[in-house]
């Protein structure tokens, strides 16, 4: 157990919705960081937050968007939703950056029909 | 231009016999090099990593890693599989510390019996 939350653990939706998907840092991570993986793209980076700002930005869909809190929870938005969005979602978490360690949370599968 | 590379999409290996798990990477600089593994419905895992100092790298369950300036590669390596090493493995790199964690294609290690 990495001591990532992730939630839900499995989440099915129809095209066009929207959903959000909450994370749970580690106890004294400061940094929050969101992937995505998928078959035919592998394991892409999408977004870092770091206490409550953005710090690094990868191949995020504009449709999506996400946000950490003052408490360092985040949530990854993803609305307008298509076929094509259905993935492994995981956030990671590490203390700061710079080479720090990520841990992974068990990630959210998202099932868009 | 892909940053890391993970040449076999699967590697077979008997149980007690050693394992290698082949990275490459083409970024300049001096990249930080991480090993993940997957369990099947369960989230990545932190192996080891490399920042900089010693070549040979030691992580969890027995694994290390070897960095090589000159080939460009981070192989991971076992002395002796075990049947529960059976997962899937990601190498990644951390472009001129950038948080950005860069993901291989992953390597499907079966350990058979």
């Amino acid at each position: 157990d990495s001591g990532v939350t992730q939630t839900p653990k499995h989440l099915i939706t129809a095209t066009g919705q929207r959903v959000t998907l909450r994370c749970s840092p580690r106890s004294g991570d400061l940094s929050v960081y969101w992937y995505q993986q998928s078959l035919d793209q592998g394991l892409q980076f999408l977004i870092q937050y770091y206490n409550g700002e953005e710090r690094a930005k990868g191949n995020i869909l504009e449709r999506f968007s996400a946000q950490q809190f003052p408490d360092l929870h985040s949530e990854l938005n993803l609305s307008s939703l298509e076929l094509g969005d259905s993935a492994l979602y995981f956030c990671a978490s590490s203390v700061d950056g710079g080479g720090e360690t990520q841990y992974f949370g068990p990630g959210t599968r998202l099932l868009v029909l | 231009a892909q940053s890391v590379a993970q040449p076999e999409d699967q590697v077979n290996v008997a149980e007690g016999n050693p394992l290698t798990v082949k990275c490459t990477y083409s970024v300049s600089g001096n990249p930080y090099l991480f090993w993940y593994v997957q369990y099947p419905n369960r989230g990545l895992q932190f192996l080891l990593k490399y920042i900089t100092g010693d070549n040979l790298v030691k992580g969890s369950y027995g694994f290390e890693a070897e960095f090589n300036k000159s080939q460009t590669s981070f192989h991971l390596k076992k002395p002796s599989a075990l049947v529960s090493d059976s997962a899937l493995y990601f190498c990644a790199v951390d472009r001129y510390n950038t948080d950005k964690l860069i993901f291989g294609t992953g390597t499907r290690l079966q350990v058979f019996p």
